[in-house]
This record gives C-alpha cells, sequence and structure tokens, in this order.
C-alpha cells in the first residue's frame, strides 16, 4: 500500500478563492482524520470521520471548512472563501478504529498559503 | 473532554545519551490507546511506540521505551542511546478505545534537539 496520499503538497492561492484539499486512505481503514498544524496553534483536530460517517466536527473553525467522505477511500477538505490565517500546513490521517494497530497513518501534508 | 498536556516545550541531549520526554492526560475512560509521534523537519508524522491502557506491561521499541503510569496518567517517552536523527518535535496522543468516539487528541509537542 502507498500509505495516505495526500494532494497538492503545496497550494499558494488568494484570498477570496475556494481551495480543495484531497486525502484517500489506506485500503480498509475506517476511520479519517483532518487536522490543521500551525507553530501557534499546534495540531488541531478538525474533524473525524468513522466509517464515512462525520463523528466530531467541532474543530471545524467556521462554516467556510466543510469536509466530505463520498467514498470509503476518499475525503476532501474545502475552504471557501479562504482567508490568510487559513495559512497552515494540512493533514489528513487514517486509521482502524479497533484492533491491534489503531494508530493513525499520517499523509505527508498539504501546506496551503493564503496570500 | 480528554487533553493531553506535555510540558517541556524544548529538551536537548548529548548524543548517546538517555533523555525522558514527560506527557499527562486527562481522561474519565478506563480504556485507550497512547501514542508517541515523531515529527522531523520532513513534517512527515512518524508513529514511534503504541501503549493499550489494558496492558500494565510498558512497551518498547528497540531504543524507545514508556513509563506508563495509568493511574498517575503519565505517560513519559525514553529515548536512550539518542542519535543525531532523533532530533525531531515528540508529539503525544491519545485515543479512546470504547464507544462511538475516537479522536486522536495531540498534546502541544516537545522539540527534542540532539548535541553531537
Amino acid at each position: 500500500d502507498a500509505g495516505v496520499i495526500q494532494s497538492p503538497r503545496h497550494e499558494v492561492t488568494e484570498m477570496g478563492q475556494e481551495v480543495t484539499l484531497r486525502c484517500k486512505l489506506i485500503s480498509g481503514h475506517n476511520s479519517l482524520f483532518w487536522y490543521r498544524q500551525t507553530m501557534m496553534r499546534g495540531l488541531e483536530l478538525l474533524i473525524y470521520f468513522n466509517n464515512n460517517v462525520p463523528i466530531d466536527d467541532s474543530g471545524m473553525p467556521e462554516d467556510r471548512f466543510s469536509a466530505k467522505m463520498p467514498n470509503a477511500s476518499f475525503s476532501t477538505l474545502k475552504i471557501q472563501p479562504s482567508e490568510p490565517r487559513d495559512s497552515a500546513v494540512y493533514f489528513c490521517a487514517s486509521s482502524l478504529r479497533r484492533g491491534p494497530h489503531p494508530e493513525a497513518f499520517f499523509g505527508q501534508g498539504t501546506r496551503l498559503t493564503v496570500v | 473532554a480528554q487533553t493531553v498536556t506535555q510540558s517541556q516545550p524544548e529538551m536537548s541531549v548529548q548524543e548517546a545519551e538517555t533523555v525522558t520526554l514527560s506527557c499527562t492526560y486527562d481522561t474519565s475512560e478506563s480504556d485507550y490507546y497512547l501514542f508517541w509521534y515523531k515529527q522531523p523537519p520532513s513534517r512527515q508524522m512518524i508513529l514511534v511506540i503504541r501503549q493499550e491502557a489494558y496492558k500494565q506491561q510498558n512497551a518498547t521499541e528497540n531504543r524507545f521505551s514508556v513509563n506508563f503510569q495509568k493511574a498517575a496518567k503519565s505517560f513519559s517517552l525514553k529515548i536512550s542511546d539518542s542519535q543525531l536523527g532523533d532530533a525531531a518535535m515528540y508529539f503525544c496522543a491519545y485515543r479512546s478505545a470504547g464507544g462511538s468516539q475516537g479522536n486522536l487528541i495531540f498534546g502541544k509537542g516537545t522539540k527534542l534537539s540532539v548535541k553531537p
């Protein structure tokens, strides 16, 4: 398995534009996490899905952010409209919910810069 | 809600020496997992070690070991024979094992420097 795959690796966009980040889960995993990492706030959990269902979205900053899982192996995080304060590294991670290996496997992250 | 606290923003260790990174957590649950992740400058998040709360034995992975104190809600990471490649941010994380929740909650991290 190629691991968790995120795209794009880097994104530079202008304030007000729509941004879509993509994530492909490891085959067979049923949990999906989206995180945002900044120097000031560290690693923040944005949203957590289990079996394609959002379980906890309390970390989503505001209505400008939305996340979906159209199928069991793929997820998107959309920011519309984007603002400079959204600049951060965004990670997705997948895992099994239970069992001997419940640890999350991370993608390499998307560095988002909003100018 | 569960919280994870890493009280050491930065630590430093001499190459070949031993260092211990601290982590405490707060939860009312009895069944959960604890993890240490490493994030080198490449920004890739790498699992270092995993501990199941129901196991009394402390987990060990080569030079990495933990001291899991369930009653004290403490989960420290010991790195023995430190190497230059161990320099990274280290994150402690908690995950509930039961129920419908399963969030993976991280601490703020400890930046480890290794001196040659």
